[in-house]
């Protein structure tokens, strides 16, 4: 069993549409980070959350560190959104546990 | 910019070849992480580097796997004798403090293919 599952493992989507991707965690942490990898390798961190809610741009993320979910949210969807969007949890010593991730394609 | 940087961005190596693959991390981050991560599959953590001292190799699949960072910046992560099972792309992050968690920042890695 992994530490770190997200779903959906793909998501397709038509352009405007509102996307949620989850992560459930079965570690205790106190922080939760998202991901952003674009085809071609590289991973940008969208955020960093501990509590409540963080907003950037039209990305929104959430977590419930009690019930240890989390939620990635995207409104108004764009093509460029496309992406593999990968939840990670720290495990210490700097390192972190990776969700598989959940490959989003969003058509014009 | 100043973010991390790797190289080569793509290698084809013949099963048997020995492969260097470099990392540049942000200037004075003091973790360097490298991550294996197979198609369709989440990073998986190789090892770590406080400065020059390589504080957690306990992700290295095999003794073929070899990682060095000499002088605390420039990384370089070796592996001999490739196998057709180490082709993936190989990722490496850094990050400013020595303090868990922080940010990562990576690199857009090495797509290593061994025929």
């Amino acid at each position: 069993k992994n530490e770190v599952e997200q779903s959906p493992q793909n998501l397709t989507a038509q352009e405007g549409e509102f996307i949620t991707i989850n992560c459930s965690y079965s570690v205790g942490i106190s922080a939760l980070h998202w991901l952003q990898q674009h085809p071609g390798g590289g991973i940008v961190s969208l955020f960093m959350l501990s509590s409540g809610k963080k907003k950037h741009g039209r990305l929104i993320a959430t977590i419930n560190i009690q019930e240890k979910h989390s939620s990635l949210h995207i409104t108004a969807s764009h093509p460029r959104d496309s992406a593999v969007y990968i939840c990670a949890a720290p495990r210490g010593g700097n390192q972190f546990y990776f969700g598989t991730g959940t490959s989003l394609t969003v058509i014009p | 910019g100043a973010g991390v940087s790797q190289s080569p961005r793509y290698k084809v190596a013949k099963r048997g070849q020995d492969v260097a693959l470099r990392c540049d991390p942000i200037s004075g981050h003091v973790s360097l992480f490298w991550y294996q991560q197979a198609l369709g599959q989440g990073p998986e953590f190789l090892t770590y580097f406080q400065n020059e001292a390589q504080l957690d190799k306990s992700g290295l699949p095999s003794d073929r796997f070899f990682a060095e960072r000499p002088e605390g910046s420039v990384s370089t992560l070796k592996i001999q004798r490739t196998q057709q099972e180490d082709s993936a792309v190989y990722l490496c992050a850094s990050s400013l403090s020595q303090s868990p968690p922080d940010t990562q920042y990576f690199g857009p890695g090495t797509r290593l293919t061994v025929l």
